[in-house]
């Protein structure tokens, strides 16, 4: 079976300081990866997905970049990091289907960030 | 411009009452949808989905509805229990969204569902 992983599980840092948020998933092949942010009392905000190694789309312009050094690996960065930052980070992963069909996406854990 | 929307930021439920979440959509080339529920701190848990093919889909206590016509989809929980409590996002799939079928989903705000015993 599938599983998703995501570390760590709370964050606190300071402003200006850097990020790196790891997700990585077993059990599946060449999926599509996305990182979402739920900010307080919100919905959730598609920041980056992947459809293969090394290939990144962002959805919305910020102070965050993402990265797939291997097929089942996907992290989160930021070189300085602002107090508008702070969320409830989320990964997930779908199957990779053709064209013209979707499928569900399943998620991980969640990591809580607090920019202070 | 948001293409998923969630009308009722709360819904309280009497324990074994009927729960009925509400979910609206704009774009017309959606074609499936799905419905998760979150616990505070925790990743959202896929619950149900259906296809534009259908307008109905059951899966033990929760029931999916969906009108085309009027963009309009729900989700029926009978009976509602306390562990039922939760936020429910609803979230809509466009495949002709993209050059490549990535599967982006959009969501809506989320249902804060309370079900009293």
């Amino acid at each position: 079976s599938q599983t998703i992983h995501q570390w760590p599980a709370t964050l606190v840092q300071p402003v200006g300081s850097p990020l790196s948020l790891e997700c990585t998933v077993e059990g599946t092949s060449n999926p599509n990866l996305y990182w979402y942010r739920q900010a307080a009392g919100r919905g959730l905000q598609l920041l980056f997905y992947s459809v293969g190694i090394g290939q990144i789309s962002s959805e919305v312009p910020q102070n965050l970049s993402a990265s797939r050094p291997q097929d089942r690996q996907f992290i989160l960065s930021s070189k300085k990091l602002l107090l508008s930052d702070s969320g409830f980070y989320l990964c997930a992963w779908s199957v990779w289907v053709l064209s013209g069909s979707t499928d569900t996406q399943y998620f991980g854990p969640g990591t809580r960030l607090t920019v202070l | 411009d948001q293409q998923v929307k969630q009308n009722s930021p709360s819904l309280s439920v009497q324990e074994g009452r009927i729960s009925i979440l509400n979910c609206d959509y704009t774009n017309s080339m959606f074609d499936y949808f799905l419905w998760y529920k979150k616990y505070p701190a925790e990743g959202p848990t896929f619950l149900i989905s259906i296809s534009s093919i259908k307008d109905k889909n059951e899966d033990g206590r929760f029931t999916v509805f969906l009108n085309k016509s009027a963009k309009h989809l729900s989700l029926h929980i009978v009976p509602s229990q306390p562990g039922d409590s939760a936020v429910y996002f609803c979230a809509a799939s466009d495949p002709s969204a993209g050059g490549t079928s990535y599967g982006k989903l959009t969501f809506g705000q989320g249902t804060i569902l309370t079900v009293h015993p």
